[in-house]
């Protein structure tokens, strides 16, 4: 099955830092990629939508400046939470799209975010 | 309209017993309806999907039931093993275009050995 790579797993940084996360398709081009956030024993939370070398489309109430999303190629999206604070500790999650149908949607496996 | 509800929110079944957990939907234009299988830690996993052109749809021990007319469908887990312990997720979607999935709540599954 088509692979999509989460990095880094896990991270904690000191608040009022940015942390990045990339998330990779490995072996196929994604044409959308999507960033969901998970709180403990709740559903995933769409945060934003990214197609290759467009502006990310970001879900209401999301800040677009806490949260830069860049899809500089059709394997690699980046997610940047600026100026972290200990409300923005959770699981993030991304998700890459082969085509347009969701049958080709494939997760990654997670970042866990602990912000001090 | 874009709601999934899931339904239980947390289930306790023995080994070897049936794990039904249950999903309704209500906008109509939606036509891809998968399962996901999440383990603590990590994302979510395909575990099965159905169309609405079928009623049922069975892989091994997971079995998909839809119901289109009552906008419901159903995960059945038979012979249920400690491995099956994990938290399922449905989720809703049109198959084409560009289309959001909308996940339900989820259900923790925890089988007793």
């Amino acid at each position: 099955g088509a692979v999509v790579s989460q990095h880094p797993s896990w991270v904690i940084c000191k608040s009022g830092t940015s942390v990045k996360i990339e998330c990779r398709s490995l072996d196929f081009q994604a044409t959308t990629m999507f960033w969901y956030r998970q709180f403990p024993k709740q559903s995933l939370m769409l945060m934003a939508t990214s197609n290759e070398g467009s502006k990310a489309t970001y879900e209401q109430g999301v800040e677009k400046d806490k949260f830069l999303i860049n899809h500089a190629s059709l394997t690699l999206s980046t997610l940047t939470v600026t100026s972290a604070h200990p409300e923005d500790s959770s699981f993030y999650i991304c998700s890459a799209r082969r085509g347009w149908t969701n049958e080709k949607l494939f997760f990654g496996s997670g970042t866990q975010l602990s912000v001090l | 309209q874009q709601q999934v509800k899931q339904s239980p929110q947390s289930l306790i079944v023995q080994k070897g017993g049936i794990s039904i957990i249950n999903c309704a939907y209500e906008n109509t234009a939606f036509d891809y309806f998968p399962w996901y299988q999440q383990f603590p830690g990590k994302g979510p996993a395909l575990l099965i999907a159905i169309r609405p052109d079928v009623s049922e749809k069975k892989e091994g021990r997971f079995t998909i039931s839809f119901n289109k007319s009552a906008k419901q469908f159903s995960l059945h887990i038979m012979d249920s093993q400690p491995g099956d312990s994990a938290t399922y997720f449905c989720a809703a979607s049109k198959s084409q275009g560009a289309q959001k999935l909308v996940f339900g709540q989820g259900t923790r599954l925890t089988i007793n050995p």
